[in-house]
């Protein structure tokens, strides 16, 4: 089956240790995001990467980094610095990102961060 | 701020009725995109608008792209209660770079 695959599902985390985000894709996508989710709100971009071994932070980066060493993986790391991290994290992949196109963002299943 | 803005933010319609949600931008959008996310789920991806004034269809959903690119709308008509769900609307911001923003989103509750 081809898709995106996010572990853990649910996560808990104490106060000041840092967790990272598992994000796997094998549908051979270029581009790949993380997405902060919290309850009622939208989705707001942390990092995206268009290519392995470049990345971008989005509008909320602040206490997160990721790495994108594979082509097929987009870890996300939420360190200690992140103040109010207890949300629902989202990663996509897409084919290409042009300067004037964004083509369709296929969506993992989601992480849902608590922190105790 | 948020320059993607949706209305309403929820709303409550007895199955069989019609639903309709409104996105704005402040800026012109090169593109907008839909997608519906269940409770509980992720999104997914609905449709794709990138003409001005352009109309998609797809089944009892109807999707329109303003004339000024500014603004869209999905329609459904009578509700059913597989339509429960969060519909946002993602475009991108011709002057903002070539990041998708989002819309806050609206939250669709259907009365059986």
């Amino acid at each position: 089956d081809g898709g995106i695959t996010q572990s853990p599902k649910y996560l808990f985390r104490k106060e000041g240790q840092n967790v990272t985000l598992s994000c796997e894709q094998n549908l051979n996508h270029d581009a790949m995001y993380w997405y902060r989710q919290d309850p009622g709100q939208g989705l707001r971009l942390i990092y995206y990467s268009q290519i392995v071994n470049d990345f971008q932070k989005g509008d909320i980066a602040e206490g997160y980094s990721v790495s994108r060493e594979k082509k097929e993986s987009f870890p996300l790391t939420v360190t200690s610095a992140q103040k109010n991290p207890t949300a629902f994290y989202l990663c996509a992949s897409s084919i290409v990102w042009t300067s004037s196109y964004t083509d369709t963002q296929y969506f993992g299943p989601g992480t849902r961060l608590t922190v105790l | 701020g948020q320059q993607v803005m949706q209305i309403p933010q929820y709303q409550h319609v007895q199955e069989g009725e019609d639903f309709t949600t409104y996105c704005n931008s402040s800026t012109t959008l090169s593109n907008i995109q839909w997608y519906k996310q269940r409770p509980g789920g992720h999104p997914v991806f609905l449709i794709q608008l990138v003409k001005s004034g352009e109309v998609k269809k797809q089944k009892r959903l109807t999707f329109q792209f303003g004339e000024a690119k500014k603004n869209s709308s999905l329609h459904i008509t009578a509700t059913q209660t597989t339509d429960v769900g969060t519909y946002f609307c993602a475009g991108i911001l011709r002057w903002g770079g070539n990041m998708l923003t989002f819309g806050g989103g609206t939250r669709l509750m259907v009365k059986p």
